[in-house]
């Protein structure tokens, strides 16, 4: 089946510091979701990426699909005490059996020391 | 509105127990989503309904059982649970369950511990 690696698992730095995580996925997708988690809470949707190539930008946050539709970025600029929190890839399915299925990566833990 | 509603948020049960988690959203999703969610890991997928069919079930076991008895409402009945069923539950909708782009609300979960 589909599945979506997603590195680091964890990333320590200092505020201000710049950030990245990576998504890797074994199939095409249809599209990318980035979620964030803050602890003891529940995801929430950040942006989704459909095109191939396509990059989008909230703010200090970066996001990027790969030209394959197999991979994804999310890069934070200056990172500050609020963006503390799991990130989450979401990808779901082109094709198959499990077309449109949301597979989850592992999430990337950022702690931001102030 | 644009809130997923998850009752309850805590629930303590024992193994002999039967107990039901109830999910609920008003923005006219078609598609709803069991997540199960354990402590620093994602979600992951336990089933999917689309236009209140059952499209997807994860080959969770049948302590376990979804039910949706309208497009606002999605229950997850739980039976004869192993503590190692401890987690967070948590449910979600999006507007098109079939990938053209839409994004999924999250509930705030039900923390469940069995006993």
């Amino acid at each position: 089946g589909q599945q979506v690696m997603q590195i680091p698992q964890y990333q320590h730095v200092q505020e201000g510091e710049d950030f990245t995580t990576y998504c890797n996925s074994s199939t095409t997708l249809s599209n990318i979701q980035w979620y964030k988690q803050r602890p003891g809470g529940h995801p929430v949707f950040l942006i989704q990426l459909v095109k191939s190539g396509e990059v989008k930008k909230q703010k200090r946050l970066t996001f990027q699909f790969g030209e394959a539709k197999k991979n994804s970025s999310l890069h934070i600029t200056a990172t500050q005490t609020t963006d503390v929190g799991t990130y989450f890839c979401a990808g779901r399915n082109a094709g198959g059996t499990s077309y449109g299925k949301l597979t989850f990566g592992q999430g990337t833990i950022l702690t931001v020391h102030p | 509105d644009t809130e997923v509603t998850q009752t309850p948020k805590h629930l303590v049960m024992g193994m002999t127990n039967k107990k039901s988690l109830k999910c609920e959203q008003h923005m006219g999703h078609r598609a709803m989503y069991w997540y199960k969610q354990k402590a620093k890991k994602p979600p992951e997928l336990m089933f999917v309904y689309s236009y209140e069919k059952l499209s997807i079930n994860e080959s969770v076991p049948s302590r376990f059982s979804p039910e949706c008895p309208n497009s606002s409402l999605l229950n997850l009945h739980l039976h004869a649970l192993q503590p190692e069923d401890s987690a967070l539950y948590l449910c979600a909708s999006s507007q098109d369950p079939w990938g053209r782009g839409t994004e999924a609300f999250f509930g705030q979960g039900t923390r469940l511990t069995v006993v």
